[in-house]
C-alpha cells in the first residue's frame, strides 16, 4: 500500500508561472514532511521539508503548505524557471523508521 | 567530503549472475539505505541499517541480501539476478540532528539484467 500518494505524474509550466504538486498520507505518526528534487542521472537531494507543528515554510522560490487536519502537504514553486525541470519526490517519516517516498512528479519548465 | 558514494556507476549482468553493488558514507552518520528506483514507482526501500551491526527488511527485499560492514560502508548484494531487478540503485545516508532526519544519496548504479 503506498503510504504516500503524490499527484500530479507530470507538470508542464511557463516560464514564471507556479508549479503545484500535491502529496497526501495516511499515518498520523508521521513527523517529518521533505521534499526532493532529482536531475537526470543523479540522485535525488534534499529541496526544503517541515514538521507538522508548522502549516508553512518558505525557502526562495520554494514554499510548502501543510494540511495536518487533511494530511496533505504540496510543494509550490514561485517564478518556475527552466532549470527547475526536475522530477520531485515528497517523503514522510517517522523518527527511528524509514522515509515512504510518493511516485515522483516529473516538471517541465517551457521557457 | 566526498558524501555518499557507490560502485560501480553501471552495471550489465546476465540472469543468475550474482554482484555485490558498494556505498560508503564518511559522513559518520547511523543510518544507511539502499532503495531502487523506477519508472513510475518512485524509490522503494530494499533494505535499511539503523546502526552499525543491524539491517532490516524494507519494502521490497526478495532477491537481495545487504551487510552493513562497519559504520561507513552497507553492500547490497544479488545472488542471482534476475530481469526484474533491472532498475536504478540508490544507497542514502541518514544524519538525524535536532529532531530532523536529512537523508542525502548517493549517484546511483545503473543495472541491466539480460
Amino acid at each position: 500500500q503506498q503510504q504516500v500518494k503524490q499527484s500530479p505524474q507530470s507538470l508542464i509550466v511557463q516560464k514564471g508561472g507556479i508549479s503545484i504538486i500535491n502529496c497526501a498520507y495516511e499515518n498520523t505518526a508521521f513527523d517529518y514532511f521533505p521534499w526532493y528534487q532529482q536531475f537526470p542521472g543523479k540522485g535525488p537531494a534534499l529541496l526544503i521539508a517541515i514538521r507538522p507543528d508548522v502549516s508553512e515554510k518558505k525557502e526562495g522560490r520554494f514554499t510548502i503548505s501543510f494540511n495536518k487536519s487533511a494530511k496533505q502537504f504540496s510543494l509550490h514553486i514561485m517564478d518556475s524557471q527552466p532549470g527547475d525541470s526536475a522530477t520531485y519526490f515528497c517523503a514522510a517519516y517517522y523518527t527511528g523508521n524509514q522515509f515512504y517516498f510518493g511516485t515522483g512528479t516529473s516538471l517541465t519548465v517551457i521557457p | 567530503n566526498a558524501g555518499v558514494t557507490q560502485t560501480p556507476k553501471f552495471q550489465v549482468l546476465k540472469t543468475g549472475q550474482s554482484m555485490t553493488l558498494q556505498c560508503a558514507q564518511d559522513m559518520n552518520h547511523n543510518s544507511m539505505y539502499w532503495y531502487r528506483q523506477d519508472p513510475g514507482m518512485g524509490l522503494r526501500l530494499i533494505y535499511y541499517s539503523a546502526s552499525e551491526g543491524t539491517t532490516d527488511k524494507g519494502e521490497v527485499p526478495n532477491g537481495y541480501n545487504v551487510s552493513r560492514l562497519n559504520k561507513r560502508e552497507f553492500s547490497l548484494r544479488l545472488e542471482s539476478a534476475a530481469p526484474s531487478q533491472t532498475s536504478v540503485y540508490f544507497c542514502a545516508s541518514t544524519l538525524k540532528e535536532g529532531g530532523l532526519s536529512e537523508q542525502y544519496f548517493g549517484p546511483g548504479t545503473r543495472l541491466t539484467v539480460t
